[in-house]
């Protein structure tokens, strides 16, 4: 079945900018997510990309796609002590299903 | 936009009893819900697919008589566990699929089991 799987901790300064690498197995997964989920609360969805593009920009978020090597990134620019919170790559089931397979998700940690 | 409730947001049960969580999509609606649970430190693991006006599908080794699932209507799914025990005990979480855009998946805040 797909595996998905992050690297689980990731600390930077604040103002250095983060990237979160996530790797899949499944090559027709359509859509590609990113969640961000702080102490005790639920999934923020933060961006998503389709298969077909290769870059998404969203303020400080960029997200790579590298679908030949499988390979999902989120880039973090400017990272705040906000930022500081356990990030879930996630991909969707081919198929119709609407199911979403996570990574373990990546606890990054940001300090002055 | 796009607001996904959970009720309660935690709660403490004993043995044996039987306990609802409500899983609400505020301002849009959704054919289908999913449920999570969530081991401390851990990612999330899918129970079950909840449509709405139709039996939910169960993931390999979760027990539909165990975790009894209902979608009423297009905006609610709630999730029982019936005869609770304390390894039932965890942070359940939903998510909801926008209708309008099928490929936008919210998730609730959660709610925290804890059966003594």
């Amino acid at each position: 079945g797909e595996d998905v799987e992050q690297s689980l901790f990731l600390s930077v300064r604040e103002g250095d900018s983060s990237v979160i690498n996530c790797t899949y197995t499944d090559s027709s997964s359509t859509y590609l997510y990113w969640y961000k989920q702080e102490p005790g609360a639920g999934l923020q969805l933060l961006t998503y990309i389709f298969s077909n593009m290769d870059m998404k920009q969203d303020q400080r978020l960029t997200v790579l796609l590298n679908k030949k090597d499988k390979h999902l990134s989120l880039r973090i620019a400017d990272t705040q002590t906000g930022d500081s919170a356990i990030y879930f790559c996630a991909v969707l089931l081919s198929g119709g299903y609407n199911k979403l397979i996570f990574g373990a998700g990546t606890r990054l940690a940001v300090h002055p | 936009g796009a607001v996904v409730s959970q009720h309660p947001s935690w709660v403490i049960c004993k043995s044996g009893t039987s306990v609802k969580i409500e899983c609400r999509s505020l301002d849009f609606q959704a054919t289908t819900m999913f449920w999570y649970r969530q081991f401390p430190k851990q990612s999330l693991m899918l129970m079950a697919t909840s449509n709405e006006g139709s039996k939910a599908t169960y993931e390999q080794g979760v027990e539909k008589d165990k975790f009894l699932i209902n979608h009423a209507s297009l905006t609610l799914s709630t999730l029982t566990v019936t005869s609770a025990h304390p390894e039932d005990s965890s942070f359940y979480i939903c998510s909801a699929v926008d209708l309008a855009f099928a490929y936008e998946q919210y998730f609730g805040p959660g709610t925290r089991l804890t059966v003594t």
